[in-house]
């Protein structure tokens, strides 16, 4: 069956703009977790979702970062005013379980933004 | 071959030699552990897990250990092949405060080579 989907896979933009990342989970999935890499680094976590509603957005490093998953299904995870430091991979993972973060959590590839 | 974890961030072996990846965690209230592995270009995969109340778990062709008194996690894997090759992170989960949620927080990685 097909896993967690990432788009775009690479995104490139200028400081300033707006971006937007989207994360298709595996299908039935409750859970949806955001995290952020570094280059080098290991990945840190952003915001969580269960169904429709974030219960836990305190990772978010500003308020320039906004996710949303309205249906329960796709999220999208929005960048505005993109900064250089915003630059990094953007990864997405799903999980069948209620409770975060589980065992069962399956990573799409991720997202990589460049701001230049 | 063995690493030190978040001090020596690369750790080379020779294929058929048996690997040990070591991590150091931070939080004595966290109670459970993943080591995943990550290709380049791919998300985070589950390899194994264990829950704080356990100090070793096997499957196949790795083992983890758990010490709970110096707080260090380490990942055997037996056997290396060159498909082992990619970058390993442990990852601790810690509960919110007075909630069911929990977070997982990632290690730095160690990157695994396995040489023919």
């Amino acid at each position: 069956g097909a896993g967690v989907s990432q788009s775009p896979r690479y995104k490139v933009a200028k400081r300033g703009q707006d971006v937007a990342l989207r994360c298709d989970p595996i299908s039935g999935h409750v859970s949806l977790f955001w995290y952020q890499q570094a280059l080098g680094q290991g990945p840190e976590f952003l915001t969580y979702f269960q169904n429709e509603a974030q219960l836990d957005k305190s990772g978010l490093p500003s308020d320039r970062f906004f996710a949303e998953r309205p249906e329960g299904s796709v999220s999208t995870l929005k960048i505005q005013r993109t900064q250089q430091e915003d630059s990094a991979v953007y990864l997405c993972a799903s999980s069948l379980r209620r409770q975060s973060p589980s065992y069962e959590q399956y990573f799409g590839p991720g997202t990589r933004l460049t701001v230049t | 071959g063995e690493s030190v974890g978040l001090h020596l961030p690369t750790l080379s072996v020779q294929e058929g030699d048996n690997s040990i990846i070591n991590c150091a965690y931070s939080n004595s209230a966290s109670d459970y552990f993943i080591w995943y592995k990550q290709e380049s270009g791919k998300g985070p995969q589950f390899i194994i897990d264990i829950r704080s109340n356990m100090d070793k778990r096997q499957g196949q062709r790795v083992t983890v250990l758990l010490n709970k008194t110096v707080k260090h996690l380490s990942l055997q894997i037996a056997a290396t092949q060159p498909g082992d090759s990619a970058v390993y992170f442990c990852a601790e989960r810690r509960m919110l405060i007075g909630s069911t949620l929990g977070r997982l927080y990632f290690g730095r990685g160690t990157q695994l080579t396995v040489w023919p």
